[in-house]
């Protein structure tokens, strides 16, 4: 069974560096094949997908957000973290990671999700 | 890479059949067979109901079905059950990235 959790920091203050762990189980991050994403979602609002980290290392950004984010894995620990940097209260979300589904080399579909942590950016 | 287009709210009856629709561009849905589509229930993570554009994942009831056409997806869910009830977004591959839907919110009268 494929598991994946999010943890981090509740609160954060706007210009401050952003660090979220998604921590999994039931797959490696080492066998081919193997993605893992970041999405946000604001209160009310849509889902935006963020960031993704392959099983070779390669790593893809939101064109909007690539300045500010970093993702990176340690596959030792099952895990997956990204940073944002320079906070700021719209960047107030709930952030989830998920696993990407693919086939024949085209990874498109996030299953399954965690549970979402709630960041919120306030002073 | 703007957001994908979707109706705010779709609404039906018990039993009846409802369909959301999806619309992109020639740089993400026209180009990519790779639509997928989303359930959200309040305060819960969302959870895949089709992927590829029309494949349906082990578990989910064969309700809902998935289409496109050009540069619009569609989702389609028959025999409309109180349980559909809840929040729906598209997401197509664009090229190394994924943009969502704006989300339809699904009502069952």
């Amino acid at each position: 069974q494929v598991t994946l959790r999010e943890s981090g920091p509740a609160l954060v203050k706007p210009t401050q560096t952003l660090t979220l762990t998604c921590t999994f189980s039931g797959f490696s991050l080492s066998t081919s094949g193997m993605c893992v994403s970041w999405i946000r979602q604001p209160p009310g609002k849509a889902l935006e997908w963020l960031a993704r980290i392959d099983w070779d290392d390669d790593k893809y950004y939101s064109t909007s957000l690539k300045t500010r984010l970093k993702i990176s894995k340690d596959t030792s620990k099952n895990q997956v973290v990204l940073t944002m940097t320079d906070m700021d209260p719209v960047d107030t979300a709930t952030y989830y990671c998920a696993r990407i589904g693919g086939s024949s080399g085209w990874y498109s579909w996030f299953d399954p999700w965690g549970q979402g942590t709630l960041v919120t950016v306030s002073s | 890479q703007s957001a994908l287009t979707q109706p705010a709210s779709v609404s039906g009856s018990p039993g009846q059949s409802i369909t959301i629709s999806c619309t992109g561009t020639s740089s993400d849905v026209g180009s990519y067979n790779l639509v997928s589509w989303y359930q959200q229930h309040p305060g819960k993570a969302p959870k895949v109901m089709i992927y590829e554009v029309s494949k349906r994942p082990s578990g989910v009831s064969d309700r809902f079905s998935g289409s496109k056409s050009g540069n619009t997806a569609s989702l389609t869910i028959s025999g409309l059950q109180a349980e559909d009830e809840a929040d729906y977004y598209c997401c197509s591959y664009a090229g190394s990235v994924y943009v969502f839907g704006t989300g339809t919110k699904v009502t069952v009268l």
